[in-house]
């Protein structure tokens, strides 16, 4: 069975940093393509970072410079470091497997863990 | 970058009911449109992909429809479980994935 467990939130001030970790379970996370996607609270889905399996990353525009995604494929595991955080990066934070069956989308999410940046 | 945008952004229903959620994306999509559910607290699900393509598991009363720019998610009796909200998501500009605002399925 697929699983995903992100863990690494909580409350940090603003310019702080903090990294996210998301273990997987059931399936390779270095043979996949793997996403971190964000949620502010009462809204919508924002994507924010990729990595191929072949280990390019890619970023949204709103945390270009400030995040890294990585994995760590002895531990099976994905990371986020977030860097320079703001206000307008508090939100939950999924970490999701994609796939490219029929177009792109996410197949398996993790349960998501709270990112509060606040003074 | 495509923009998707779904109407209605909230509607009220009744168990039963046959409740459609609409979806534009700003430009040509072919059919790489996904539809997620979302219940208060938890992960989004996945329900269709390719458009119109089920995920296993799924019932089979989720059915979506489109290519190009509008899509449709249409649930065809509405259970006391699918209250829920509903976000689509376009994977055409990958790897940026687009979701649409979402629509807040409500009991009537």
């Amino acid at each position: 069975e697929v699983q995903l467990v992100d863990s690494g939130g909580g409350l940090v001030q603003p310019g702080g940093s903090l990294r996210l970790s998301c273990a997987a379970s059931g399936f390779t996370v270095s043979s996949n393509y793997m996403t971190w996607v964000r949620q502010a609270p009462g809204k919508g889905l924002e994507w924010v970072s990729v990595i191929y399996s072949g280990g390019n990353t890619y970023y949204a525009d709103s945390v270009k410079g400030r995040f890294t995604i990585s994995r760590d494929n002895s531990k099976n595991t994905l990371y986020l470091q977030m860097n320079s955080l703001r206000a307008e990066d508090t939100a939950v934070y999924y970490c999701a497997r994609v796939s490219g069956s029929s177009g792109w989308h996410i197949d398996n999410w993790g349960q998501g863990t709270l990112v509060t940046v606040s003074s | 970058d495509i923009q998707m945008t779904q109407s209605p952004s909230s509607v009220s229903a009744s168990v039963g009911d046959r409740v459609t959620i609409t979806c534009r994306a700003s430009q040509g999509i072919s059919n790489w449109l996904a539809w997620y559910q979302q219940k208060p607290g938890k992960a989004p699900k996945l329900l269709i992909y390719g458009a119109s393509s089920l995920q296993s598991g799924v019932p089979s009363r989720f059915s979506g429809s489109g290519s190009g720019t509008d899509f449709t998610l249409t649930i065809s009796s509405l259970q006391p479980e699918d209250f829920a909200t509903y976000y689509c998501q376009q994977g055409n500009s990958f790897p940026a994935l687009t979701f649409g605002g979402g629509t807040k399925v409500e009991i009537k």
